[in-house]
């Protein structure tokens, strides 16, 4: 299977304990994104990759958050002292191109419930 | 601000009936527009985007968009649905002169289609 994975694909976690996530995309795209989504709601953009540098982060993003793609490749995403609040699952999308009107292709996503 | 807005939380249809799920964006350029699907257990897949050129723009599983630049609206259409198309239905929309590459959701309509 050629498409964009994810691992670990669940994660249950005790308030306060840090947790990674990672997001292996499409080989050959360069640009990679990272969403949230919680039940009822749509992905929520949290931040954005292209290439390695990362472009742009959501102002909803707390300093909690940080995510890394070192060398253009996979992608991890991090969250130190879990809350409940960060209960969601977690969505790594990848696409080829700058341009921005290529359609993404999303992994099965990370769901992470924090007790 | 980019928005979108999908109206219906839930569309019913008998199956062979044509179907339309909402959407409306609000972007202070132009738009890159976009459909996706959700299946239980799977990631968003790809159903079609609108760049430029014709308003009607046609996409997998034999779905089409009509892309209404006065109404701004992008409601997704079938003209005769199917059991297996009941899922969750995503619009998106990019801003193409924001300078931002991100891309704003709809919170989805979930589509049930009768036997």
């Amino acid at each position: 299977d050629t498409g964009v994975s994810q691992d670990p694909r669940h994660k249950i976690t005790k308030r306060g304990q840090n947790v990674t996530f990672r997001c292996d995309p499409i080989s050959e795209h360069n640009r990679l994104y990272w969403y949230r989504q919680t039940l009822g709601q749509g992905p929520e953009f949290l931040t954005y990759f292209q290439n390695e540098a990362q472009l742009e982060k959501s102002r909803l993003l707390s300093d909690r958050f940080s995510a890394e793609r070192p060398k253009g490749s996979f992608s991890t995403l991090e969250i130190q002292r879990t809350e409940q609040g960060d209960s969601a699952m977690y969505l790594c999308a990848s696409t080829l191109g700058t341009s921005g009107y290529n359609e993404q292709f999303f992994g099965p996503g990370t769901r992470l419930t924090v007790l | 601000a980019q928005s979108v807005a999908q109206p219906e939380d839930q569309v019913n249809v008998a199956e062979g009936n044509p179907l339309t799920v909402k959407c409306t964006y609000s972007v202070s350029g132009n738009p890159y527009l976009f459909w996706y699907v959700q299946y239980p257990n799977r990631g968003l897949q790809f159903l079609l985007k609108y760049i430029t050129g014709d308003n009607l723009v046609k996409g997998s599983y034999g779905f089409e968009a009509e892309f209404n630049k006065s109404q701004t609206s992008f409601h997704l259409k079938k003209p005769s649905a199917l059991v297996s198309d009941s899922a969750l239905y995503f619009c998106a929309v990019r801003d193409t002169t924001s300078g931002t590459y991100k891309y704003i959701f709809g919170t989805g309509t979930r589509l049930k289609v009768l036997a």
